[in-house]
């Protein structure tokens, strides 16, 4: 059965760094990407980055400069990090599966809960 | 970026009626365009990908169609369970990019 759980901490201080874990089950890394999506309160969704099954990754131009996505294939797990937060990052956080080859059809047919992040002081 | 137009922003239709949601690409997308209902409080979940193909255990009331840059959803003889927010999504290139979502309401 697939799984994706994301896991961290719901509060972060204006300013400081946001980290995240996804923890998958069901199928590899190494032959899945994986993608984060988050979604502010109320609004609608933002790709934010993802992570190839051989390990590239690409970022949303308008959060490159703030975020960085890892894994660690031995632990079935990939991180998200984002510097510089502010109260419009405000939101859920959620990994979802995409396929190994960028011109598949077949992508983000599983979702994490998601992880409710609030940015506040 | 590729922007991509949802519409209409809600609707609120009778148990039984056809709905159709549309999504225009503004640029060539091909058949990179996935469907995603959202119920309050939950993760989306897939519905329609490569732009007509029905994911498995969705129901065949649940149709995906393009005509040129347009891309519509439809739901035949709507059911109460189908009430959502629907999303669609262009992945032909990066960044993806989402519309702007469809609120679906019972009359």
């Amino acid at each position: 059965q697939v799984q994706l759980t994301e896991s961290g901490p719901g509060l972060v201080h204006p300013s400081e760094t946001l980290s995240l874990t996804c923890t998958v089950s069901g199928f590899s890394l190494t032959g899945y990407s994986v993608y984060w999506v988050r979604q502010p309160s109320g609004k609608g969704l933002e790709w934010m980055g993802r992570m190839r099954y051989n390990g590239d990754t690409s970022y949303n131009s308008a959060l490159k400069s703030r975020l960085s996505i890892s894994r660690d294939t031995s632990k079935n797990q990939v991180f998200l990090k984002m510097n510089s937060l502010q109260t419009d990052d405000t939101g859920t956080y959620y990994c979802t599966r995409g396929p190994m080859y960028t011109t598949d059809y077949y992508v983000m047919d599983a979702w994490g809960q998601g992880a409710s992040v609030t940015v506040s002081s | 970026d590729i922007q991509m137009t949802q519409s209409p922003s809600s609707m609120s239709v009778s148990l039984g009626d056809r709905v159709t949601i549309t999504c225009r690409a503004s640029q060539d997308i091909g058949n990179y365009l996935s469907w995603y209902q959202q119920k309050p409080e939950k993760s989306p979940k897939l519905m329609i990908y490569g732009a007509t193909n029905l994911e498995d255990g969705v129901p065949s009331r649940f149709s995906g169609s393009r005509s040129g840059s347009d891309y519509s959803l439809t739901i035949n003889s709507l059911e109460s369970e189908d009430t959502g927010i629907y999303f669609c999504l262009q992945h032909k290139q990066y960044p993806f990019t989402f519309g702007s979502g469809t609120k679906l309401e019972i009359k």
